[in-house]
């Protein structure tokens, strides 16, 4: 099974700044990473597939980078809308499918 | 709208059962591979069942519900079931349906609790 971590765990930010989250598998999973996003009360949305595709809808504020092992996600001048939980979730090798821990994007 | 409405949620002892249900509209149904991913409180989701699209003969299980839950699917229905049996304290949790795209999860439910407890 493939293991994914991510950090930081939190991170606090201010409105209009970057704000950088890593995700990290435990081996080689190409470019096939999913970031999420969870508000609180609400289901996870897809933002990104392929580690660098945002799906429909979503912002160009959103990037995302990385392939093999590291990825990243990036939210530039982050908006009041942007504070959430991150998942990021790997599926080249399912079952099962696996999700990272989170970074709670944080309001500082 | 792709929607996903889930149901079937609710308080069961201990060694009981439940099943969720989830009514899918504005997409083909049929042509979509189908998950249940659920979340315990304050932890990330976890990726529980799959069934393939069109037959539902393909099914997958993850190791901490293998033997207990069992997916199905009615595409006359538009419809993904969950049973779930000997549910245990740590299956308390949201349990989510979602479909998956070409690769991702790219449509969710809204979720319904499951809470196991005496």
């Amino acid at each position: 099974e493939i293991v994914m971590t991510q950090s930081p765990a939190t991170l606090s930010v201010s409105p209009g700044e970057r704000a950088t989250l890593s995700c990290t598998a435990s081996q080689n999973i190409n470019n096939n990473l999913a970031w999420y996003q969870q508000k609180p009360g609400q289901s996870p949305r897809l933002l990104i597939s392929g580690a660098s595709t945002r799906a429909t809808g979503v912002p160009d504020r959103f990037s995302g980078s990385g392939s093999g092992t590291d990825f990243t996600l990036t939210i530039t001048s982050l908006q009041s809308e942007d504070f959430a939980v991150y998942y990021c979730q790997q599926y080249i090798n399912w079952p099962p499918f696996t999700f990272g821990p989170g970074t709670k994007v944080a309001i500082k | 709208e792709v929607q996903l409405v889930e149901s079937g949620g609710g308080l069961v002892q201990p060694g009981g059962s439940l099943r969720l249900s989830c009514a899918a509209s504005g997409f083909t149904f049929s042509s979509y591979s189908m998950n249940w991913v659920r979340q315990a409180p304050g932890k990330g989701p976890e990726w529980i069942s799959y069934v393939n699209s069109v037959t539902g003969t393909t099914t997958y299980y993850a190791d901490s519900v293998k033997g207990r839950f069992t997916i199905s699917r009615d595409n006359v229905k538009n419809s993904l079931y969950l049973e779930m049996n000997s549910l245990r304290a740590e299956d308390t949790a949201v349990y989510y349906c979602a479909r998956r795209g070409t690769t991702v999860f790219d449509h969710w439910g809204r979720g319904t609790l499951v809470t196991v407890s005496s």
